[in-house]
């Protein structure tokens, strides 16, 4: 299983581009790379997914070095509705090997948006 | 169109006490997943399923049990309730692209659990 880690917590300001990383030195081939934030007692909600290079959407940005170990969340100026826990998860499907399914969640980091 | 839900939000068990949790969505999604969140920790896969009458175990399986007769349905069985099981179970579905990416997995409110 590819292993994460991420800070177990983070504090910005209202307005200010928040980075959060997240490192997989055991990323496999298949993997990607997904980004999901939860709020206290709801279920995680996707923000953003990527297997390489950039990705952007609405809501964020994912920045994938060539290596794969690491990938970084960017939250451009972020709001107090933004507070909440970020996690990285890491897998894939193998779509033809059913019953080897490995998808790994991060602990977490909890980000404080301070107003 | 609710997504996915769970039932029940709630439950307090007694040690060795059986239950049954429901997930359902109604997204014709083909694959459902079971994960348990420990406080301060991350998902941990439980078991999942990629279409009705598929199950497969994932991370965490032992002491969990699950059956898809349906397509849109999705459950959760423990046979003999222990405290280690005290958490909050969250239901995930999503639809098959294809590609093999994990894809956005569209989760449920979660169902807390006490076991005491």
């Amino acid at each position: 299983l590819a292993k994460t880690t991420q800070p177990i917590s983070m504090d910005s300001y209202e307005g200010q581009e928040v980075n959060i990383t997240c490192s997989h030195n055991n990323i496999a081939t298949n993997d990607y790379i997904t980004w999901y934030q939860q709020f206290p007692s709801q279920g995680p909600r996707f923000i953003i997914q990527g297997y390489k290079t950039k990705v952007t959407n609405e809501v964020a940005s994912l920045f994938i070095p060539a290596d794969r170990k690491s990938s970084t969340l960017s939250l451009p100026r972020v709001s107090l509705s933004d507070t909440a826990v970020y996690y990285c998860l890491v897998g894939a499907i193998p779509i033809s090997n059913f019953g080897n399914e490995k998808l790994t969640f991060g602990t977490g980091t909890r980000l404080t948006i301070i107003p | 169109n609710a997504g996915v839900t769970q039932t029940p939000k709630f439950r307090v068990l007694k040690t060795g006490q059986s239950m049954t949790l429901l997930c359902a969505q109604d997204m014709n999604h083909e694959y459902m997943y079971w994960y348990r969140q420990d406080p301060g920790m991350g998902l941990r896969l439980i078991h999942y399923s990629v279409g009705e009458g598929t199950t497969a175990k994932g991370e965490v399986p032992d002491g969990y049990n699950v059956s898809r007769l349906k397509k849109q349905n999705f459950l959760l069985g423990l046979e003999s309730a222990a405290p280690s099981q005290t958490s909050v179970y969250f239901c995930a579905s999503t639809t098959i692209q294809g590609t093999g990416s994990p894809y956005e997995q569209y989760f449920g409110p979660g169902t807390r659990l006490t076991v005491t």
